[in-house]
């Protein structure tokens, strides 16, 4: 079947613009994950949805950040007033469930920002 | 939020060397282990989930140790490949499985020569 899908696949923009990154889940996934890799760095998880609850914005950097999810299904990830820090490829995982031992999150191919 | 380490960070072998790296994180409160495969403009793709103290897991050439009382994992490649050049990352679930996110280490970026 599909797999997770992730648009665009790269996106440059100038400093001080808004972006948003589109995240499709594997169908049935009810768990939703944001991670990033700025260069050098390991993964970094941003945000995850898990069905109806609220979502952990706990990794998210700082307030320009934001993400929804759609109908438990489509995520958007929307940074505003981009910076030159923010430039990293953004993933997109979905899982069947979030925590539990079997969590084997199933990845995008990402979206390469580069802040300009 | 726990801390997964992971050595060396990047690792240049010749064609049909075996080689191995390492995955740290806490030994107290061990839920699982991940090892994922990052290919360059490709998904990190699963390879393992390892959970008990002693599990070796394999999938062809690439196995995996796991040692949950001293707090590491070592992969290993069988006559590494040129098609093996990779980033490989190990993760573990944060707060013990309670939280739904991994934590990653840096990984270690694999380049493997014919």
């Amino acid at each position: 079947g599909a797999g997770v899908s992730q648009s665009p696949s790269n996106k440059v923009t100038e400093k001080g613009k808004d972006v948003e990154l589109r995240c499709d889940p594997i169908s049935g996934h009810t768990a939703l994950y944001w991670y990033r890799q700025s260069l050098g760095q390991g993964l970094e998880f941003l945000i995850y949805f898990q069905g109806n609850s609220a979502p952990d914005k706990s990794g998210l950097p700082s307030d320009r950040f934001s993400a929804e999810r759609t109908g438990g299904s489509v995520s958007t990830l929307t940074i505003q007033r981009t910076q030159q820090e923010d430039s990293a490829v953004y993933l997109c995982a979905s899982s069947l469930r979030s925590g539990g031992t079997y969590n084997e999150q199933f990845f995008g191919p990402g979206t390469r920002l580069t802040v300009l | 939020i726990l801390n997964v380490e992971q050595s060396p960070q990047s690792l240049h072998v010749q064609e049909g060397d075996s080689t191995n790296f390492t995955c740290s994180f806490p030994s107290s409160n061990f839920y699982a282990l991940h090892w994922y495969r990052w290919e360059t403009a490709k998904s990190p793709e699963a390879l393992f989930v390892m959970t008990l103290n002693g599990d070796e897991k394999k999938k062809g050439r690439i196995s995996a140790t796991l040692n949950t009382k001293e707090g590491y994992s070592y992969l290993y490649i069988k006559g590494s490949q040129p098609e093996d050049s990779a980033t490989y990352l190990c993760a573990s679930p944060n707060y013990g499985g309670s939280q739904g996110n991994l934590i990653f280490g840096k990984g270690t970026k694999l380049s493997v020569k014919p």
